[in-house]
């Protein structure tokens, strides 16, 4: 089956620095992958849409310039937090569905393993 | 706003027993709906994905149903094994199709 690999599995960093989390599709071409956040005990957020090669789509609420989402190919997409705070510690995850063109409707997501991130 | 929710939040059975659990969503607008499976440290894997009323899908000793006027799904596990003890997760799309909302999730244990 299809793998998507995120790395790192989990980070601590001080306040004020910027973390990068990577989300591969190993074994097929991702043309949108999702990013989701959850806190303890929470169901999975929906964070961005980012199509491959286009600006991601951010919910609601989501600071673009705090995280900072690119997809500059078609198995890589990257979230970047930037100038991270306590309150930005949470659990990040990534998934990816092949195929653009088609709904949710039928499709499953293929997701990483997501990350943890702790900024003290 | 689309709202997903699980029931039981936690579940603990001994090995051999079979349980079950609930997705409930909105019936009006339903589009499809995910069942995903959620081991400690790993992905997130899909189990099915369902889209009409009555449908009923069955991997393994996993099964699931769906009821879309009445707007839930539940998912049945025979016989647990203590290798299912994980997070299931189920989903739903969105009006536009592009992105599933989920819910929090129910965590089984199986004690052997």
């Amino acid at each position: 089956g299809a793998v998507v690999s995120q790395h790192p599995s989990w980070v601590i960093c001080k306040s004020g620095t910027s973390v990068k989390i990577e989300c591969r599709s190993l074994d097929f071409q991702a043309t949108t992958m999702f990013w989701y956040r959850q806190f303890p005990k929470k169901s999975l957020m929906l964070m961005a849409t980012s199509n491959e090669g286009s600006k991601a789509t951010y919910e609601q609420g989501v600071e673009k310039d705090k995280f900072l989402i690119n997809h500059a190919s078609l198995t890589l997409s990257t979230l970047t937090v930037t100038s991270a705070h306590p309150e930005d510690s949470s659990f990040y995850i990534c998934s990816a569905r092949p195929y653009r063109d088609r709904g949710l409707t039928n499709e499953k997501l293929f997701f990483g393993s997501g990350t943890q991130l702790s900024v003290l | 706003i689309l709202n997903v929710e699980q029931s039981p939040q936690s579940l603990h059975v001994q090995e051999g027993d079979s349980t079950n659990f609930t997705c409930s969503f909105p019936s009006s607008n339903f589009y499809a709906l995910h069942w995903y499976r959620w081991e400690t440290a790993k992905s997130p894997e899909a189990l099915f994905v369902m889209t009409l009323n009555g449908d009923e899908k069955k991997k393994g000793r996993i099964s699931a149903t769906l009821n879309t006027k009445e707007g839930y799904s539940y998912l049945y596990i025979k016989g647990s094994q203590p290798e299912d003890s994980a997070t299931y997760l189920c989903a739903s799309p969105n009006t536009g199709f592009q992105k599933l909302v989920f819910g929090t999730g129910t965590r089984l244990l199986v004690s052997p």
